[in-house]
């Protein structure tokens, strides 16, 4: 089976830089996704990983070891709006187009 | 256009009524998904459409009927549902099926469904 491992909750302070670990059991890989969503919104796309290493996107990067089936999302200098939950994802075996999504963190940035 | 759009925003129904949930998307993508999502919970794969085909059904109980009419279009019929049906609705889409490139996913804002 698939399955995959997040912290339920993070806190950090403006400012700081946080990172949210997930770690996967897959039959096959095909790339590491992360989505944020805010209560009451969609899901939005934030990052996706195929290579190990880090990917960076402005205040956001993400990282992956394919060899130790780990990533993180890693946020830096943290905003009241980045409160919100990340979920990383991998691709379903097989190019099904299934998409399984960890249970989420949920972050909270306090002032 | 890159944006995913749903309608209606919120539904409720009774358990006897027939209602439908649409989606539309003008991005040229050729996969398109229907999510159930409960709160605090990850979305939950319900059926994927590629190339307007039908090839994913997740065990999605028959009360719930997927259409593609076409590229752009989703839909998603409703019957007999029950109260525990209830959660947001989400329709999203992607030039690739997950795993190929050019897979991310854009979600729609969803429906929030209330099944009385």
């Amino acid at each position: 089976g698939q399955s995959l491992e997040q912290p339920s909750e993070v806190t950090a302070v403006e400012g700081a830089i946080v990172q949210i670990n997930c770690t996967y059991q897959t039959s096959g890989f095909y790339g590491l996704s992360w989505y944020q969503q805010h209560d009451g919104g969609a899901p939005t796309f934030l990052s996706y990983n195929a290579l190990d290493g880090l990917e960076e996107t402005g205040r956001f990067s993400s990282f992956l070891s394919r060899s130790d089936s780990y990533g993180y999302l890693l946020l830096q200098e943290l905003q009241m709006k980045d409160s919100a939950s990340y979920f990383c994802a991998v691709p379903g075996s097989g190019n099904t187009g299934k998409l399984i999504f960890g249970q989420g963190t949920t972050l909270q940035v306090k002032p | 256009d890159t944006e995913v759009t749903q309608t209606p925003k919120h539904l409720v129904m009774g358990m006897t009524n027939k209602k439908s949930l649409k989606c539309e998307q003008h991005m040229g993508h050729r996969a398109m998904y229907w999510y159930k999502q409960k709160a605090k919970k990850p979305p939950e794969l319900m059926f994927v459409y590629s190339y307007e085909k039908l090839s994913i059904n997740e065990s999605v109980p028959s009360r719930f009927s997927p259409e593609c009419p076409n590229s752009s279009l989703l839909n998603l019929h409703l019957h007999a549902l029950q109260p525990e049906d209830s959660a947001l609705y989400l329709c999203a889409s992607s030039q690739g099926l997950a795993g190929a490139p050019g897979s991310e996913q854009f979600f729609g804002p969803g429906t929030r469904l209330t099944v009385l």
